[in-house]
């Protein structure tokens, strides 16, 4: 079984339309994080939630949305998408407490045109 | 907020000679420092960590120092082989690397040449 798995893999989608990425995690871990990789590889983070509660809202547009049905959920609801949304679209998650890295989802490659 | 400077954005060896990649960051509270790596088209995946109670961790072919007075610390691959091309991330996080959440460096192509 996938540790945290993300659907879809590719999103290629117009300007202007909405879009979801849902992410799942089996670990049982706490906390949940949606983070941006740009074309030069950067990785920013965008939102935390931690047992369903958003801890982390970063400087991201409005457009952008997360939702966390429960602990073991988290999705990325995006509205009127733009070309600068291209990216790859990595959720992530971590036990709640100590100091432990990230396990990381396989990630969604959005391509807007 | 926290910044983390990574250097060399580039980074090519001959395959068997040691790697060396060195990250910078600015909030003296952050305490935890982990580093990816992450290979062409997948996802980051935590080769080793260190707490800021510990100035060197090593895990076979990795190590990783951590100077915190300068406020540095650097990933040290030894014996490098082909399967270590790959992009490598160090981070930095305050809280142990929780709801805070990580800030990543700006990443390391690490190419070995055969």
């Amino acid at each position: 079984d996938t540790a945290v798995s993300q659907t879809p893999k590719y999103l290629v989608t117009q300007m202007g339309n909405d879009k979801s990425i849902k992410c799942e995690q089996n670990l049982g871990h706490d906390t949940m994080y949606w983070y941006k990789q740009d074309s030069k590889k950067f990785l920013k983070i965008m939102f935390s939630y931690n047992n369903k509660e958003l801890i982390i809202n970063e400087t991201v547009p409005n457009r952008f949305s997360p939702k966390s049905p429960d602990k073991a959920h988290l999705n990325l609801h995006i509205n009127s998408l733009e070309l600068g949304d291209s990216a790859v679209y990595f959720c992530a998650s971590r036990p709640g407490t100590g100091y432990y890295g990230y396990t990381f989802g396989s990630g969604t490659r959005l391509t807007v045109v | 907020g926290e910044n983390v400077e990574q250097h060399p954005s580039t980074l090519s060896v001959q395959e068997g000679d040691s790697a060396v990649i060195k990250c910078t960051y600015s909030d003296s509270a952050s305490n935890y420092f982990p580093w990816y790596k992450q290979e062409l088209g997948k996802r980051p995946q935590l080769i080793i960590d260190i707490r800021s109670n510990v100035g060197e961790k090593k895990d076979q072919r990795i190590a990783v120092t951590l100077n915190k007075t300068a406020k540095h610390f650097s990933l040290h691959i030894t014996e490098t082989q082909p399967e270590d091309s790959a992009v490598y991330f160090c981070a930095a996080s305050t809280g142990g690397g929780g709801a805070d959440g990580l800030t990543f460096g700006k990443g390391t192509h690490l190419i070995i040449q055969p």
